[in-house]
């Protein structure tokens, strides 16, 4: 297992387009996370999976946003209409969580840099 | 809601040297996490310390050490013996184990400069 992969790596798009990114996250790990970072930023939360189901999702996901797990596998982030605010790096992350509430550590991807002009 | 707050937007230190990074935290949570992630230039997060805040023992990592103080709400890193392969974005991080999804709340990042 080679870690959280995160496709493209970089992404240009012109104000308007879709844009979807891609999640592989480590493979036994059920729980999949999203955050968002902007420029010289932390890293903000925006949407969660459990297996395949989307647990919660922050404000900060607007209706233009939708995210996918099909399967508790890979995960998809898609932005519509995209606006310059969309320009950010996203993140995934992945982790096993177990019935009893232990987990293991996050184990983050190296994201996808957006870039809309 | 929590807030997590670190007020050294860059700092720099000499290698070999001694550098410490500020980190304070808002909650009403008794138990919780805090981490240090380091990011570098390859854009990876990745963890460097965690601290449990049910145990008073502050977290060692070699080089790496952490002063936790709960009343304060404050939690510093400590990088001794710097080396270059230490400049990179710092983050600390607050999670609530109790939440439903483990959320992390990250600060806005101190970046960090080690000097030959």
């Amino acid at each position: 297992d080679t870690g959280v992969s995160q496709n493209p790596r970089h992404k240009i798009t012109k104000r308007g387009q879709n844009v979807t990114f891609r999640c592989d996250p480590i493979s036994e790990h059920n729980r999949l996370y999203w955050y968002r970072q902007t420029l010289g930023q932390g890293p903000e939360f925006l949407t969660y999976f459990q297996n395949e189901a989307q647990l919660e999702k922050s404000r900060l996901l607007s209706d233009r946003f939708s995210a996918e797990r099909p399967k508790g596998s890979f995960s998809t982030l898609e932005i519509q209409r995209t606006e310059q605010g969309d320009s950010a790096m996203y993140l995934c992350a992945s982790t096993l969580r177990s019935i009893s509430g232990t987990g293991s550590g996050y184990t983050f991807g190296s994201g996808t840099r957006l870039t809309v002009v | 809601a929590q807030t997590v707050t670190q007020s050294q937007p860059e700092m720099s230190v000499q290698e070999a040297e001694t550098v410490t990074l500020s980190c304070t935290y808002d909650t009403s949570e008794n138990n919780y996490y805090l981490f240090w992630y380091k990011q570098p230039p390859s854009r990876q997060m990745i963890l460097v310390i965690r601290q449990e805040a049910y145990k008073q023992q502050n977290a060692t990592e070699n080089r790496f050490s952490v002063n936790f103080q709960k009343a304060a709400k404050s939690f510093s890193l400590k990088i001794s013996d710097s080396q270059l392969g230490d400049t990179a974005m710092y983050f600390c991080a607050f999670m609530n184990p109790t939440s439903a999804g483990n959320m992390l709340t990250f600060g806005g990042g101190t970046r960090l400069m080690v000097k030959p």
